[in-house]
């Protein structure tokens, strides 16, 4: 089975450009998270998906973040304008629902964006 | 509220031991470890839920103490693979977004 798989694996961008990350759960998962991590620090959730509904994103920064899942299978997030504290690693992470599980969230390898 | 971890970084030898702490201040549905290592997907270890259940990965133990709203995680005959960063992530319902601690470093030398 195909794990989580995140695109592009790094990215580097000038402040007020825009960037577009991908991430592809796996196949069959509804929930679908995306967090980051600034160097150093933990690891922070930023938004989730349920399928195509997003059902938490009290972790967005600001309006300059866009994510969207389309279909409710891969997702992006658009961050535009970039700024220099955008910088970090974006994970994502999928799990199943159902009765009886426990949100085992599995992560991608994440994107490392730089923003110069 | 993020939870806590203890030690921030721990250096071992092969085959030592090591126990790493995470506390919450808020009740907690369940616990869960990850294993980063540098520019790879952190790796599920463990989940422990309210009540008692886990579940477990390989030489790897852990466990709650719903009270006091602390898990720990035992490693056991450390190997040079279990070198990373260990990650808590805290759920305080059955679903919904993981709150991650700071991370703890663990180094184990040949």
């Amino acid at each position: 089975e195909a794990g989580v798989t995140q695109f592009p694996s790094h990215s580097v961008i000038e402040k007020g450009q825009t960037v577009t990350l991908r991430c592809d759960p796996i196949s069959g998962h509804d929930n679908l998270y995306w967090y980051r991590r600034v160097m150093g620090k933990e690891i922070k959730f930023l938004l989730h998906f349920v399928k195509e509904s997003k059902q938490d994103e009290s972790g967005m920064p600001n309006n300059r973040f866009l994510a969207e899942r389309t279909g409710g299978t891969y997702s992006t997030l658009k961050v535009q304008p970039a700024e220099l504290e955008d910088s970090g690693v974006y994970f994502c992470a999928s799990s199943p629902s159902g009765p009886g599980l426990n949100n085992e969230q599995f992560f991608g390898p994440g994107t490392r964006l730089t923003v110069l | 509220q993020q939870p806590v971890q203890s030690p921030q970084a721990v250096i071992l030898r092969e085959g030592e031991d090591a126990v790493i702490n995470c506390s919450s201040s808020k009740a907690l549905y369940s616990v869960h470890w990850y294993r980063q290592k540098h520019g790879e997907a952190p790796v599920f270890l463990m989940i422990l839920l309210k009540g008692g259940e886990q579940k477990g990965h390989e030489k790897i133990s852990a466990s709650f103490n719903e009270k006091k709203q602390q898990s720990s995680l035992y490693l056991t005959a450390s190997q040079l693979s279990y070198s990373g960063t260990y990650f808590c992530g805290t759920l305080g319902t059955s679903y919904g977004k993981l709150t991650f601690g700071q991370g703890t470093i663990l180094t184990v030398h040949p």
